[in-house]
């Protein structure tokens, strides 16, 4: 089946503790991308990448870092987590243009 | 910059009403445009897309979606809804010339009364 997989599903950590949320998916997709959703704001992408070792800012940035080191991962990682970055996340492959999404990870800062 | 803005916040309708959720985005350009579905507690599911050809879209679930160019709008109705219809609502673009930055609306939340 095809489908793009997040861990964990939900989190509480607090501030400062460095957290890695994994994403991936089986269907050699060579873009994929990372997501926030924030009540009233929508989905705000955080990276986004092309492909393998080829990564990019999106709007929001700031507080995280990710890698692309093989195709079908693409993990976002939190050095330094902050009570902002509290939110529900989502990464997403993409094949020529449309987005498949994974489940979601609900994040809570401390 | 890109964005996409959703005229309506929250939408309470009974079943059987139609239905049409307004998405204007800012890009002058080409662009590709979607509609995604969130229902409660799951991820996005793409309900249709527009790349090119007939502005007139249908997708699933019995939606459709007009292409207006020279308004900026891609307005996504459905003449019936149902209670199961329930879900929020989000209005993408991705414009060809910012590569792969896709662009989301903050999403319309449609309650539909059973």
């Amino acid at each position: 089946e095809a489908q793009v997989t997040q861990n964990p599903r939900y989190l509480i950590t607090v501030t400062g503790k460095k957290l890695t949320v994994t994403c991936s998916q089986n269907m050699n997709h060579e873009y994929m991308s990372w997501y926030r959703q924030d009540p009233g704001l929508g989905l705000r992408q955080i990276y986004y990448s092309m492909n393998v070792e080829v990564t990019d800012k999106g709007d929001v940035p700031e507080g995280y870092k990710v890698s692309r080191k093989e195709k079908r991962n693409f993990p976002l990682i939190l050095e330094s987590p902050s009570p902002n970055q509290t939110s529900l996340y989502f990464c997403a492959s993409s094949l020529s243009g449309e987005l498949f999404f994974g489940e979601g990870s609900r994040l809570t800062v401390l | 910059a890109q964005s996409v803005s959703q005229h309506n916040h929250h939408v309470i309708l009974s079943e059987a009403a139609s239905l049409e959720l307004g998405c204007n985005y800012s890009y002058g350009g080409t662009v590709n445009l979607f509609w995604y579905v969130q229902y409660p507690g799951q991820h996005l599911q793409l309900l249709l897309k527009y790349f090119s050809g007939d502005p007139l879209v249908k997708g699933i679930k019995g939606f459709e979606a007009e292409f207006i160019k020279s308004k900026f709008s891609f307005n996504l109705r459905k003449p019936s809804v149902q209670w199961s219809d329930t879900a929020e609502y989000f209005c993408a673009v991705n414009a060809h010339n910012y590569g792969q930055n896709f662009v989301f609306g903050p999403g319309t939340r449609l309650s539909v009364l059973p």
